[in-house]
C-alpha cells in the first residue's frame, strides 16, 4: 500500500540548514510528484514545494531562495533542504503526493516531522 | 499569487446538523480545489476532489460545490467523527491553502 513517511532532526540552529527525507513505498517516484507541506504549531497548512515525476521542483515563492527539493528514485526517496532557518520555519513538515483523479490534490500524506528551530 | 478566503474560521453545530463552509478564489480556478479534513495530532484527508468529486472511502453526507470562484464544503447530517479543522486548496497556480474552519460541537 502507498505510504510516505518522514525523517530528520527535531531540532535546528538559527540560521542553520535543515535536512528532511521522505521515503515513500506503494508507488514510483517516476510515476507521481511528491510535495512538501508544512504546518507552523497551532496554524495553517503551507505547500512548500514540489519535484515531479520528470525530476523538475516547484517552489513557494516565499520560500524559494532557501529551499532545494531533490530525490534518489533508486532509494524512493525525496529530500528537503532549507537554509538560513528562522524561528518562523518552526513547524511540521509533511510530505504528500498528487491524487490520481487530477486537480492537483493530495491523497496520501505522512504522519510529519516536527522541526523546531532554536538556539 | 492566489489566495483562498475561507469562512468561517470557527463553527458550532450540532449533531445531524447541515454544516457548510466556503472558500472564495481570488480569480478563477476552474475546478482545481480540493478539501481536507484535519484532526489534532493527525496528517489532512482528502476529502473532495476536482471541487465536487468524493475521494475514495469518504462517507456520502460530503459533499462540494462551485458558484464562480466560490467554493462549498457541506456535511449533510453533522456526525461527532466530523469534528475537527477543515482546509480548502487550490491547485489551479501553485498551491494555497485556506486559512482553516474549526469546527466543534454544540
Amino acid at each position: 500500500q502507498v505510504q510516505l513517511k518522514e525523517s530528520g532532526p527535531g531540532l535546528v540552529q538559527p540560521s542553520q540548514t535543515l535536512s528532511l527525507t521522505c521515503t515513500v513505498s506503494g508507488f514510483s517516484l517516476t510515476s507521481n510528484s511528491v510535495h512538501w507541506v508544512r504546518q507552523p504549531p497551532g496554524k495553517g497548512l503551507e505547500w512548500v514545494g514540489a519535484i515531479w515525476s520528470g525530476g523538475s521542483t516547484d517552489y513557494n515563492s516565499a520560500l524559494k531562495s532557501r529551499l532545494s527539493i531533490s530525490r534518489d528514485t533508486s532509494k524512493s526517496q525525496v529530500f528537503l533542504k532549507m537554509n538560513s532557518l528562522q524561528t518562523e520555519d518552526t513547524a511540521i513538515y509533511f510530505c504528500t503526493r498528487i491524487h490520481y483523479g487530477g486537480y492537483g490534490g493530495f491523497d496520501y500524506w505522512g504522519q510529519g516531522v516536527m522541526v523546531t528551530v532554536s538556539s | 499569487d492566489i489566495q483562498m478566503t475561507q469562512s468561517p474560521a470557527s463553527l458550532s453545530a450540532s449533531l445531524e446538523e447541515i454544516v457548510t463552509i466556503t472558500c472564495q478564489a481570488s480569480q478563477d480556478i476552474g475546478n482545481w480545489l480540493s478539501w481536507y479534513q484535519q484532526k489534532p495530532g493527525k496528517s489532512p484527508q482528502l476529502l473532495i476532489y476536482g471541487a465536487t468529486s468524493l475521494a475514495d472511502g469518504v462517507p456520502s453526507r460530503f459533499s462540494g460545490s462551485r458558484s464562480g470562484t466560490q467554493y462549498s464544503l457541506k456535511i449533510s447530517r453533522l456526525q461527532v467523527e466530523d469534528i475537527g479543522i477543515y482546509y480548502c486548496l487550490q491547485a489551479y497556480s501553485a498551491w494555497t491553502f485556506g486559512g482553516g474552519t474549526k469546527l466543534e460541537l454544540k
